[in-house]
C-alpha cells in the first residue's frame, strides 16, 4: 500500500448523510484518483485529479464530490444523492499522466456501509 | 473505446503446479497493460506491466506476464504457484489516448490448494 492512507478502515452512513473518505499520500504524486469496488464488477473510476485545484468526473461522478486543495490530499465526500453507496473505496496516485505508462498505486482502501 | 475481458471467474490450482490467469483486451491504439493482486479487505498491489519492448514480462514475487498482440491478450503466469498467491487478480488496460484512465476487468479470483 506504500505511501497512501485512507482512513477511516470502516465508514457507516445513516440515510440522507453525507460523508467525507480521507485519502492522503507521500509519493510527490501530482495525480490522484478514486475508485469505487463492486463484488464481480472490477474497479470503476468516480473522479480524478490531474493537479492541485483540478479535477474530472470520472465514469460514475454522481452522488459523489471531490477537492483537491493539496497535492497531497484528495478527499471524496458521498453525499445522501448516492442512492446506493455501499461499497469499497479505493484511492490511488500516479506520478502526472503525460504517456499512458505511469502506474497507478493504491491506499489500502474504506469499505462504507449504511444504517 | 477500451476494454478487458478476465474471461474465468476464479481458478483452481494445487500448490507447486502452474498458473495461468486469462485476459484479454481491445483499445484503438498501443495498450498499456497492468495487472494487479488484491488481498482480501486490502488495496490493490501492483504486479507488473507491458508498455513496449519484449513480450514475456517479469514482476514481482515470481510473477510474470506474455503479451501477445495478434490474440490481444496478456496472460498472468507463474511457473509453481503458492498457497500464498491465493488472492484476487485484475488485469487493467489503458491506450495512449486515456492518459490517466485505466480499464479494470471484473477481477478473478485465485484459489491455490496445498
Amino acid at each position: 500500500d506504500g505511501g497512501i492512507t485512507q482512513s477511516p478502515k470502516y465508514l457507516f452512513r445513516k440515510e440522507g448523510q453525507n460523508v467525507t473518505l480521507s485519502c492522503e499520500q507521500n509519493l510527490n504524486h501530482d495525480a490522484m484518483y478514486w475508485y469505487r469496488q463492486d463484488p464481480g464488477q472490477g474497479l470503476r473510476l468516480i473522479y480524478y485529479s490531474q493537479i492541485v485545484n483540478d479535477f474530472q468526473k470520472g465514469d460514475i461522478a454522481e452522488g459523489y464530490s471531490v477537492s483537491r486543495e493539496k497535492k497531497e490530499s484528495f478527499p471524496l465526500t458521498v453525499t445522501s444523492a448516492q442512492k446506493n453507496p455501499t461499497a469499497f473505496y479505493l484511492c490511488a496516485s500516479s506520478i502526472r499522466p503525460t504517456s499512458g505508462r505511469e502506474t497507478q498505486y493504491f491506499g489500502p482502501g474504506t469499505r462504507l456501509l449504511v444504517l | 473505446a477500451q476494454s478487458v475481458a478476465q474471461p474465468e471467474d476464479q481458478v483452481n490450482v494445487a500448490e507447486g503446479n502452474p498458473l495461468t490467469v486469462k485476459c484479454t483486451y481491445s483499445v484503438s491504439g498501443n495498450p498499456y497493460l497492468f495487472w494487479y493482486v488484491q488481498y482480501p479487505n486490502r488495496g490493490l498491489q501492483f504486479l507488473l506491466k507491458y508498455i513496449t519492448g519484449d513480450n514475456l514480462v517479469k514482476g514481482s514475487y515470481g510473477f510474470e506476464a506474455e503479451f501477445n498482440k495478434s490474440q490481444t491478450s496478456f496472460h498472468l503466469k507463474k511457473p509453481s504457484a503458492l498457497v500464498s498467491d491465493s488472492a484476487l487478480y485484475f488485469c487493467a488496460v489503458r491506450d495512449a489516448d486515456s492518459w490517466g484512465k485505466l480499464q479494470f476487468g471484473a477481477g478473478t479470483q485465485v484459489v491455490v490448494t496445498p
